[in-house]
């Protein structure tokens, strides 16, 4: 089946600090997607990326859509504490499918 | 504001009891799903359902089915519940078919005893 490993599961930074995670899957599909998740509440839609190449920025986030369409990667520049949370990838191929991959967990230290 | 309402933050339950749980969108989405969260699996699909009486079986429909009467609100029901259906449950709706953007609830998180 179809698999998405996202890395690193977890990391500590000191406030100011740029982020970097990233997700790699087995297959090729046409749309990344990248959530974040506040501790206690449902994922929300940061960025969606559409076509291989693609490089997009939603404020201090910065994410790409791999050229071989099987990776993605999101950057945080100078982190604050309420980028604390659970940050998701996930693909889908445009039906009800959506895959995820299991989170990285950031932890801000001002 | 686009708004998806789940009727219990949490939930203890015992074995054996049958369970609702209940979600509300007031977008006028065709589309929602369940979905549950555990440690280190990501977000697993339980049920997805495109119109009101119409569903799909997820990648873990076991021991759990659905239902939508009305197109704002999709019921996750667990109907003999059991230990290892402790998990954080989460609810999304969609618009067309067209769109990716899932809107997630604020999740239900159930722990059977």
């Amino acid at each position: 089946g179809q698999q998405l490993n996202q890395s690193p599961q977890s990391m500590f930074i000191q406030e100011g600090e740029d982020v970097s995670m990233n997700c790699t899957s087995s297959s090729i599909f046409n749309t990344w997607l990248w959530y974040k998740q506040d501790p206690g509440e449902g994922p929300v839609l940061l960025i969606a990326l559409y076509k291989a190449g693609e490089l997009t920025s939603n404020g201090r986030l910065t994410a790409q859509f791999g050229i071989t369409r099987k990776d993605s990667f999101l950057n945080i520049s100078a982190s604050i504490p309420s980028d604390v949370g659970i940050y998701f990838c996930a693909f889908t191929s445009g039906t009800y499918k959506y895959i995820f991959g299991t989170g990285t967990r950031l932890k801000v230290l001002a | 504001d686009v708004k998806v309402t789940q009727s219990s933050r949490y939930l203890v339950k015992r074995t054996g009891e049958k369970v609702f749980l209940e979600c509300v969108q007031d977008m006028d989405h065709e589309n929602m799903f369940w979905y549950r969260q555990d440690p280190g699996l990501g977000l697993r699909l339980i049920y997805f359902s495109y119109d009101v009486k119409m569903k799909e079986k997820g990648d873990i429909p076991e021991g759990y089915s659905v239902s939508r009467e009305k197109k704002e609100r999709f019921s996750l029901i667990l109907e003999s519940a059991s230990t290892n259906q402790t998990s954080m449950y989460l609810c999304a709706s969609r618009g067309t078919s067209g769109a990716v953007t899932q809107y997630f609830g604020p999740g239900t998180r159930l722990l059977v005893l």
